[in-house]
């Protein structure tokens, strides 16, 4: 079966450090991949997506970068967070067109 | 921007009851899909829906889609307090940038 690991579940930065996300999915092939930022309250907001290894597609101009150096594996990343980083990102795949997506638990960043 | 939008914003209905919640979208689409998010976790899939669809029914879920209108509804009959939750719909206006709106807080009190 399909799982997806994502982590970690909270994290507390410091403004202007460094951030690495990491996502990675089980149990499938060529998935399509996503990051995805949710304020309190709110709807989700697309950062990235990617349709295969290297590619990558980005929705907001921003601090953030994505990659995806394997099938499986999508990776967020900031050289220097700012306060306006905080949120709640999630990851998903999904297969096809695309099809039913599949989130992670998320990750509760904060920083400070 | 946001493809779909949702409405309304917060919902609050008796064990019992139905609760039904729309979904306007702005460009063409293939298929329109219902996620489910509990406080703080991932969302979670409940019914996807094709263009060529106006209904689908999943349990005490049923879902309509309008595409003259470019809107969706969904219903929840005999609702239950372990339905609250936030509930968004999800669209694909193009590639497979699959977008939220900003979701219905529904509550549902005992």
């Amino acid at each position: 079966s399909q799982t997806i690991h994502q982590w970690p579940a909270t994290l507390v930065q410091p403004v202007g450090s460094p951030l690495s996300l990491e996502c990675t999915v089980e149990g499938t092939s060529n998935p399509n991949l996503y990051w995805y930022r949710q304020a309190a309250g709110r709807g989700l907001q697309l950062l990235f997506y990617s349709v295969g290894i290297g590619q990558i597609s980005s929705e907001v101009p921003q601090n953030l970068s994505a990659s995806r150096p394997q099938d499986r594996q999508f990776i967020l990343s900031s050289k220097k967070l700012l306060l306006s980083d905080s949120g709640f990102y999630l990851c998903a795949w999904s297969v096809g067109f695309p099809g039913e997506a599949f989130f992670g638990q998320g990750t509760r960043l904060t920083v400070v | 921007s946001q493809q779909g939008e949702e409405d309304p914003q917060a919902l609050s209905i008796q064990e019992g009851e139905n609760a039904t919640m729309n979904c306007s979208y702005k460009t063409s689409i293939n298929n329109l899909q219902w996620y489910r998010q509990n406080s703080g976790r991932g969302l979670v899939h409940l019914i996807l829906i094709r263009s060529n669809e106006r209904e689908k029914h999943s349990g005490r879920l049923r879902v309509t889609l309008d595409t003259s209108k470019k809107s969706s509804s969904l219903l929840i009959t005999a609702s239950r307090a372990a339905d609250t939750a936030s509930y968004f719909c999800a669209t694909v206006p193009s590639g497979s940038r699959l977008t939220f709106g900003e979701g219905t807080q529904l509550t549902v009190n005992p």
